[in-house]
């Protein structure tokens, strides 16, 4: 079955340091991949996407991911964490077939201490 | 530009009762969707409607139906509701439709809270 893990749930960073969050998938063929964001009370806001080509991708708010084919992984990277980027974050991904039915990781609550 | 839009945004039921979550959006997307969001379990499909009228079960459909009532509006409707229902619940849509969706990035409403005792 088609799947994406994110086994790190809860982190707590603090501010002006490096983050990565992890996602790992596990689909037939390489998925579509995103990253959203979830500040609370709020839906979700799409950080980044990968579809084909560059592996590393860049999003919003200076996020940034790689895809790594090998490892079946589309880790989250930011250089520098802000305390506004406290939130939860989910990793997702679609096949490439219709409809765009996205499989959702857990997700990651990030916590930042000043 | 709105884009999408949930009524409402909270709603206590008692077990057993009936309602219907309503999603709008206004940016002339072909496919919509409902997730509902438990702690622990991330965002699960309930169900989707890749075009206007059709409908299609996601990954957990029991308990729950839906109307894609034109382009805009794509409604979820509890008809007896149980406390195993109690989740947020999330409206999504995307531009796209058939094979030209899974690229595309889903845009999402703020969410209903729904709590069922």
């Amino acid at each position: 079955a088609q799947s994406v893990t994110q086994p790190d749930i809860h982190i707590t960073v603090s501010e002006g340091a490096s983050l990565e969050l992890r996602c790992n998938y596990s689909y037939g063929a390489t998925p579509y991949l995103f990253w959203y964001v979830q500040s609370p009370g709020q839906g979700l806001q799409l950080l980044l996407k990968y579809f084909s080509g560059d592996t590393l991708v860049q999003g919003i708010k200076g996020f940034e991911a790689e895809f790594k084919r090998s490892q079946s992984s589309f880790n989250l990277r930011k250089p520098s964490v802000h305390w506004s980027d406290a939130a939860e974050y989910f990793c997702a991904a679609t096949d490439t077939g219709t409809a765009s039915k996205l499989t959702f990781g857990t997700g990651t609550r990030l916590q930042v201490t000043l | 530009n709105a884009g999408v839009t949930q009524t409402p945004k909270f709603q206590v039921l008692k077990t057993g009762q009936s309602m219907t979550l309503q999603c709008a959006q206004d940016m002339n997307h072909n496919s919509m969707y409902w997730y509902r969001q438990d702690p622990g379990m991330g965002l699960r499909l309930i169900y989707y409607s890749a075009s206007e009228g059709t409908t299609d079960k996601g990954e957990v459909p029991n308990g729950y139906n839906v109307s894609r009532l034109n382009k805009r509006e794509f409604s979820l409707r509890l008809e007896s509701a149980a406390p195993s229902q109690t989740s947020v619940y999330f409206c999504a849509s995307i531009y796209g439709t058939g094979g030209l969706v899974s690229n595309q990035p889903q845009h999402f409403g703020d969410g209903t809270r729904l709590s069922i005792l």
